[in-house]
């Protein structure tokens, strides 16, 4: 079964710095990846995803992320961190190999964002 | 996502009460996915339907919840004689064949 560990349940960071959240996962299967956030009382939304092809995925507000199947990692990364950054940041794993398949997620780790 | 429907947005029961929630995912997805997340913790996976069938529930407790994604209308968690344990935001989200998830902005149940 796939699973999602996240190191670091809270990370911070001062403006402009640079954002390294980590993610290692398991999976039996070559894996879909993906990246969400969350603001307060919220859902989540995608942030970027890695299916096939490239291994280094750009996502919205700046944010890329690199597969790497010898590390089983999907660290999330932005150069410059934003005050409007701070968020929930989770990580997630489908062994989809009909794309429809169950999305097991990380336990997340909170951004704060230092002036 | 404004196009995932969660409703009640906050709901309150007392102890051995039974909560409805409901789910109407973005038209076209016919995937629907429920979690649960604690505070301070993770979203825990608990079941994924598509209408008229559940396809998994691993993750959900082997009493007093149950779900279903009938053929009109929306899906619906309920949980009955709930618990303060039970205590939570529930998420739905409605699946893409991308293996995106679009999620709705939760529903906070508060068991007095």
């Amino acid at each position: 079964a796939q699973s999602v560990t996240q190191l670091g349940s809270h990370v911070s960071v001062s403006e402009g710095a640079l954002v390294l959240l980590r993610c290692n996962y398991s999976s039996s299967v070559p894996p879909y990846l993906f990246w969400y956030v969350q603001y307060p009382n919220q859902g989540l939304q995608l942030l970027l995803k890695y299916t096939t092809g490239a291994t280094l995925v750009k996502g919205i507000n700046g944010f890329e992320a690199e597969f790497k199947k010898s590390e089983t990692s999907f660290h999330l990364t932005k150069p410059s961190a934003h005050m409007s950054d701070a968020a929930e940041y989770f990580c997630a794993v489908s062994e989809g190999e009909t794309s429809y398949d169950k999305v097991i997620f990380g336990p997340g780790t909170s951004l704060s964002v230092i002036p | 996502n404004a196009g995932v429907m969660q409703n009640p947005r906050h709901l309150v029961r007392r102890r051995g009460q039974e909560a409805r929630l409901r789910c109407s995912p973005m038209k076209g997805h016919s995937h629907v996915y429920w979690y649960r997340q604690l505070p301070e913790e993770g979203l825990k996976f608990m079941v994924y339907l598509q209408k008229e069938n559940i396809i998994d529930e691993s993750g959900m407790p082997k009493e007093r919840f149950s779900a279903e994604f009938p053929k009109e209308g929306p899906s619906i968690l309920r949980i009955q004689q709930v618990v303060r344990g039970d205590s939570a935001a529930y998420f739905c989200a409605g699946g893409a064949n991308t293996g995106e998830l679009f999620f709705g902005e939760g529903s906070r149940l508060t068991v007095l």
